[in-house]
């Protein structure tokens, strides 16, 4: 089956620095990659996603690049500020509404003042 | 946008008691929901796939017998947690896909569990 690492587990940076997460897959199959923000105790938030026909993707602060070669792709969060600060989960898919997703151990991003 | 409601928020019971969570997708049908487990501070691991109609698709290492899935009608799935022990203590998240607008999965607000 599928599995997604995930890195690094905790991230601190300072506000207004860019935050940068990266999430590895190991299933060639897996065509839809999401990003969750979940605070604690609530449901994961969906930040941002791609599929694999597409390299990159932004939207305002946030960007997520795709590398299908390596199966690996990447969370990016500029100008960051404390409201940023959360677990962030990376998740990969074989597409479609019914399908699992898997998910990242997740990341723990902080964003001091 | 789509909205999957889960139900209790919270609950609180007894050892060896049994305790039932609704997942129900409110503007759409899923015929596939999915249920996850979270424990404080780790990822959601997935726990089994709910089909509407038949039976669920268990993860590895996770019982069946012991976390009961009905998925009776294209709008609502529950998990029943069995002879609940103070180890099922956990939030309990389920989602539910849409293909209506590709891929987008949407999750339940969680349900955290307590066996005391």
């Amino acid at each position: 089956g599928e599995n997604v690492e995930q890195h690094p587990s905790t991230l601190s940076v300072q506000e207004g620095d860019s935050a940068v997460i990266k999430c590895t897959y190991s299933d060639s199959a897996s065509n839809y990659f999401p990003w969750y923000k979940q605070e604690l105790g609530k449901r994961p938030q969906l930040i941002i996603d791609i599929r694999s026909n597409v390299g990159e993707k932004k939207d305002q602060r946030i960007a997520v690049t795709l590398n299908k070669t390596a199966k690996h792709f990447s969370l990016h969060i500029t100008e960051t500020q404390p409201e940023d600060s959360a677990v962030y989960f990376c998740a990969a898919s074989k597409g479609g509404g019914g399908n699992k997703l898997t998910f990242g151990t997740g990341t723990q991003l902080k964003v001091e003042l | 946008g789509a909205v999957v409601s889960q139900h209790p928020s919270r609950v609180i019971c007894k050892s060896g008691t049994s305790v039932k969570i609704e997942c129900r997708s409110l503007d759409f049908q899923a015929t596939t929901m999915f249920w996850y487990r979270q424990f404080p501070k780790q990822s959601l691991m997935l726990m089994a796939t709910s089909n509407e109609g038949s039976k669920a698709t268990y993860e590895q290492g996770v019982e069946k017998d012991k976390f009961l899935i009905n998925h009776a009608s294209l709008t609502l799935s529950t998990l029943t947690v069995t002879s609940a022990h103070p180890e099922d203590s956990s939030f309990y998240i389920c989602s539910a896909g849409s293909d209506h607008g590709g891929n987008t999965i949407y999750f339940g607000e969680g349900s955290w569990l307590t066996v005391v």
